[in-house]
């Protein structure tokens, strides 16, 4: 159980271009996904929290109007990198996390996925 | 804010040999979850053990295992019978109980099993 997908799990795009990231809860409702970035060789800092149905809250330093973060269902999240640039290239990680039936506010990781924007 | 500090960038270990990762932490609160995450090649984040901070008991899952020392802030991971497969990017994290809370990660230990 707890199993998070993320498609696609590797993109290339051109710059200016935006591009889609999703975020799934494959067997259980999240009620609040979090999405993170990682630079090679790095840590994973977080970029923002989603609430299904409600706005992200979104860590300081990062633009919410270029990284727009959707969570319409329990099940699904979204992260669009609007206007893609080749310093937006990195690593995205999401992670769901849930109330009810499983370790209660447990974070479960997706697979990530790499943005490679040339 | 709340700080996790892992001070081996990289480690090496023989093959069926014992490692022990350091972590220490910062935070003024008194509950919290601290956790050992792996990130092998794939950079699929793998949960290794968990321990929250009101249990007094070191955590154990079959190899792995913690010595958990709250005064102190430190949250050091043993690995013992290294096998190859724990060849990966450790990460220690910190996230305070009660809700949903972010998880804090410290910046990693790249661990090298030598066959």
């Amino acid at each position: 159980g707890a199993v998070v997908s993320q498609h696609p799990s590797w993109v290339i795009c051109k710059s200016g271009t935006s591009v889609k990231i999703e975020c799934r809860s494959l067997d259980f409702q999240a009620t609040t996904m979090f999405w993170y970035r990682q630079f090679p060789k790095q840590s994973l800092m977080l970029m923002a929290t989603s609430n299904e149905g409600s706005k992200a809250t979104y860590e300081q330093g990062v633009e919410k109007d270029k990284f727009l973060i959707n969570h319409a269902s329990l099940t699904l999240s979204t992260l669009t990198v609007t206007s893609a640039h080749p310093e937006d290239s990195s690593f995205y990680i999401c992670s769901a996390s849930s109330l009810a039936g499983l370790r209660s506010y447990e974070q479960y990781f997706g697979p990530g996925t790499r943005l490679t924007v040339t | 804010a709340q700080t996790v500090t892992q001070s081996q960038p990289e480690m090496s270990v023989q093959e069926a040999e014992t490692v022990t990762l350091s972590c220490t932490y910062d935070t003024s609160e008194n509950n919290y979850y601290l956790f050992w995450y792996k990130q092998p090649p794939s950079r699929q984040m793998i949960l290794v053990i968990r321990q929250e901070a009101y249990k007094q008991q070191n955590a154990t899952e079959n190899r792995f295992s913690v010595n958990f020392q709250k005064a102190a802030k430190s949250f050091s991971l043993k690995i013992s019978d290294s096998q190859l497969g724990d060849t990966a990017m450790y990460f220690c994290a910190f996230r305070f109980s009660g809700g949903y809370q972010k998880v804090t990660f410290g910046t990693g230990t790249k661990l090298q099993v030598i066959p």
